[in-house]
C-alpha cells in the first residue's frame, strides 16, 4: 500500500532554513510527480508546489517562490522541499502528496510541523 | 489566483440526514481536454486529507456510495446521502487545472 512519511519538521528562527523529507513506498516513485501541501495551525489546506517525476518541471506558489525548492532523488524513493528565509506566516504542518497522474493528489503522508518562531 | 468559494463554512446534521456542500470557482476547471478537474478532499480530526471525488464525480476506492459529487462550470456540490458519525471533519473542494492549484476554505461537518 502506498505510504508516504514526512520528516524533518521542527522549529526555526525567523530567517532560518529547514529541509523537509517524504520518503516513498508502495508504489513506482519514479513514475508520479509529487506535491507539497500545507496547513497552519487551525486553518485550511494550501498548495505550495509540485514537481514532476523527472524533475524537469517544478511549480511553486507564488509566496514560496525564490525561498524554497523541491527535488527528488528516484533512486531513494525521496521527495525533498528546501526552505530557506523561513518567515513565521510559513508555519504549518506540511503534507507530501502524491500525484494521481490525472492531474490531482491521491494519497497523503501524516506531515511535519514547522514552526517559524523566534 | 482561482478562488475556490464553500458554502456554507459549518454544517450541523442529525445523523442519517442529508448534506450538501456546494463549492464555487472563480475560473472554470474545465481542460482543453473535456476533463473537470474538481476534486473533494475529507479531513477528519486529527488526521491527514483524503481524497473522495476527483474530475466533479468520480469517487476513489473504498469510499463510502452515500457521498457524490456533481456540477459543471463553476458550480459543484458534494452530497452525503445519510450522515454518518465518520463523516464529522472538515471538507475541502480544490481545482487542479490552474496553477496554483487552490482549495476552498472548507466546510467543517459535525453532528448536532
Amino acid at each position: 500500500q502506498v505510504q508516504l512519511v514526512e520528516s524533518g519538521g521542527g522549529e526555526v528562527q525567523p530567517g532560518g532554513s529547514l529541509r523537509l523529507s517524504c520518503a516513498a513506498s508502495g508504489f513506482s516513485f519514479g513514475v508520479y510527480p509529487m506535491h507539497w501541501v500545507r496547513q497552519a495551525p487551525g486553518k485550511g489546506l494550501e498548495w505550495v508546489a509540485r514537481l514532476s517525476h523527472d524533475a524537469t518541471s517544478v511549480q511553486y506558489l507564488d509566496s514560496v517562490r525564490g525561498r524554497f525548492t523541491v527535488s527528488r532523488d528516484n533512486s531513494k524513493n525521496t521527495f525533498y522541499l528546501q526552505m530557506k528565509s523561513l518567515r513565521p506566516d510559513d508555519t504549518a504542518v506540511y503534507y507530501c502528496a502524491k500525484d494521481s497522474i490525472n492531474w490531482s493528489v491521491d494519497f497523503w503522508g501524516q506531515g511535519t510541523l514547522v514552526t517559524v518562531s523566534s | 489566483d482561482v478562488v475556490m468559494t464553500q458554502s456554507p463554512l459549518s454544517l450541523p446534521v442529525t445523523l442519517g440526514q442529508p448534506a450538501s456542500i456546494s463549492c464555487r470557482s472563480s475560473q472554470s476547471p474545465v481542460s482543453t481536454d473535456g476533463n473537470t478537474y474538481l476534486n473533494w478532499f475529507q479531513q477528519r480530526p486529527g488526521q491527514s486529507p483524503r481524497r473522495l471525488i476527483y474530475e466533479v464525480s468520480r469517487r476513489d476506492s473504498g469510499v463510502p456510495d452515500r457521498f457524490s459529487g456533481s456540477g459543471s462550470g463553476t458550480d459543484f456540490t458534494l452530497k452525503i446521502s445519510r450522515v454518518e458519525a465518520e463523516d464529522v471533519g472538515v471538507y475541502y473542494c480544490m481545482q487542479s487545472l490552474h496553477w496554483p492549484w487552490t482549495f476552498g476554505q472548507g466546510t467543517r461537518v459535525e453532528i448536532k
